[in-house]
């Protein structure tokens, strides 16, 4: 059973425009939702997190908005760049414990 | 800073080989958990050690065990390796104290088991 869903699978934005991708998760105990960005070959990087008492988190170009009622949170990169293009997780955990993962979003931005 | 490390970056086994993967974590950090994560999926969740002790475990068979040292440092081993065993292996270190939730991840290791 995946605790989280992902999506898209894949995901191509011109340079500058929006990419946005979805999580949905069910488990109501989660309390953790951390983005990760991987590049091929490499370990996942964390990239942004954001816990169930705000709606939105803004770091730079990515912004988390998460809806607690829906159990719904996205990853919104603005100005989207060549060196964007990678392979984003969502995640969630319930504090201390260990982490879901979602299926992985392949990210590319056309120059 | 020494970010988390792994060793070796890549292996080849063949089926019913045993296998042993290393993990150097982040310094400061204290608790070490590993991933499988399988080619185009994300990274599954194996288990977690912490003061040398495994502390949670994902849904993994027996085969898969593991051990933490001294100065935090962590090896996984895996046993009677299938070809399904094939995968990345993922180290991420935490500090306890500091919550787990900030795990921070290796390069990796790539088994391939033919």
């Amino acid at each position: 059973q995946q605790q989280v869903k992902q999506s898209p699978q894949s995901l191509i934005v011109q340079k500058g425009g929006i990419s946005i991708i979805n999580c949905a998760y069910e488990n109501t105990a989660f309390d953790y939702f951390p983005w990760y960005q991987q590049f091929p070959g490499k370990g996942p990087a964390l990239l942004i997190a954001i816990r169930p008492d705000v709606s939105e988190k803004k770091e730079g170009r990515f912004t988390i908005s998460f809806n607690k009622s829906a159990k719904q949170f996205s990853l919104h990169i603005m100005d989207s760049q060549p060196g964007d293009s990678a392979t984003y997780f969502c995640a969630a955990s319930n504090t201390g414990n260990q982490f879901y993962f979602g299926t992985g979003t392949s990210l590319t931005v056309i120059p | 800073d020494a970010g988390v490390t792994q060793s070796p970056t890549h292996l080849i086994k063949t089926r019913g080989q045993q296998v042993t993967l290393r993990c150097s974590p982040k310094s400061g950090h204290d608790t070490v958990s590993w991933y499988q994560q399988a080619l185009g999926q994300g990274p599954q969740f194996i288990f977690q050690y912490y003061e040398e002790e495994e502390r949670q475990r994902g849904n993994f068979p027996d085969r898969f065990s593991g051990h933490q040292f001294p100065n935090y440092s962590s090896e996984l081993n895996v046993n009677a390796l299938l070809l399904g065993d094939s995968a990345l292996y993922l180290c991420a270190s935490s500090f306890r104290l500091t919550g787990t939730d900030t795990q921070y991840f290796g390069p990796g290791t790539r088994l391939t088991v033919l």
